[in-house]
């Protein structure tokens, strides 16, 4: 099947710095959504991408779908503390038809935020 | 509630029981999918119901995972005979029907621990 290949797996950095994580395929996707995961909680949709392309900002986050299609990275400005959790990125394969609903994710990159 | 409800939140059980687990998604939700995170995984697609369509059961892992899905709304995952390689966190999440079928909220999810 498809898969996704999400990097770094961890991260350890500096309050007030900047953060970059990305995702990469063999395969196309047409969507990528990037998610969020605090401790004993289900993940959260951050930012969701339709086009190839496309950049999009929700606060200090940026993300952007790759013109390729098989890629797409999120960046976060000026971490702060509760920016900790596992970013998640995830990608659909179609819009419509059979299989189009079934998201396939990344492994995670685990984010500590140091004070 | 507002969000997708999960129960019961942790289970400890013993090989070779059967366990169910519920789902109960946002109103008016049609689609409701399941999906199994193992520790330092991403998250793996179980199966996936959409309104009064047949659901898709292609990720379930084994014949001893079934799933059920009553008046379009609350959903079972119950897993027989169970191994120890079932223990993960089993995760829920529902979406409006529509052309962004990515946009899932997830549920808490059940922890399975089996001893």
């Amino acid at each position: 099947g498809q898969q996704l290949n999400q990097s770094p797996q961890s991260m350890f950095i500096q309050e007030g710095e900047d953060v970059s994580m990305n995702c990469t395929s063999s395969s196309i996707f047409n969507t990528w959504l990037w998610y969020k995961q605090d401790p004993g909680e289900g993940p959260v949709l951050l930012i969701a991408l339709y086009k190839a392309g496309e950049l999009t900002s929700n606060g200090r986050l940026t993300a952007q779908f790759g013109i390729t299609r098989k890629d797409s990275f999120l960046n976060i400005s000026a971490s702060i503390p509760s920016d900790v959790g596992i970013y998640f990125c995830a990608g659909q394969p179609t819009y419509s038809g059979a299989g189009s609903y079934q998201l396939t994710f990344g492994k995670g990159t685990k984010l500590s935020v140091i004070p | 509630g507002a969000g997708v409800s999960q129960s019961p939140s942790n289970k400890v059980t013993e090989k070779g029981k059967d366990v169910e687990l519920r789902c109960d998604p946002i109103s008016g939700h049609t689609a409701l999918y399941w999906y199994r995170q193992s520790l330092g995984q991403g998250l793996e697609f179980l199966i996936y119901f959409q309104g009064n369509s047949a659901p898709d059961k292609s990720g379930l892992p084994s014949d001893r995972f079934s799933a059920e899905r009553t008046g379009g709304s609350v959903s079972t995952l119950t897993i027989q005979r169970t191994q120890q390689e079932d223990s993960a966190v089993y995760l829920c999440a529902s979406s409006l029907s529509s052309r962004y079928t990515g946009e899932l909220f997830f549920g808490e999810g059940s922890r399975l621990t089996v001893l």
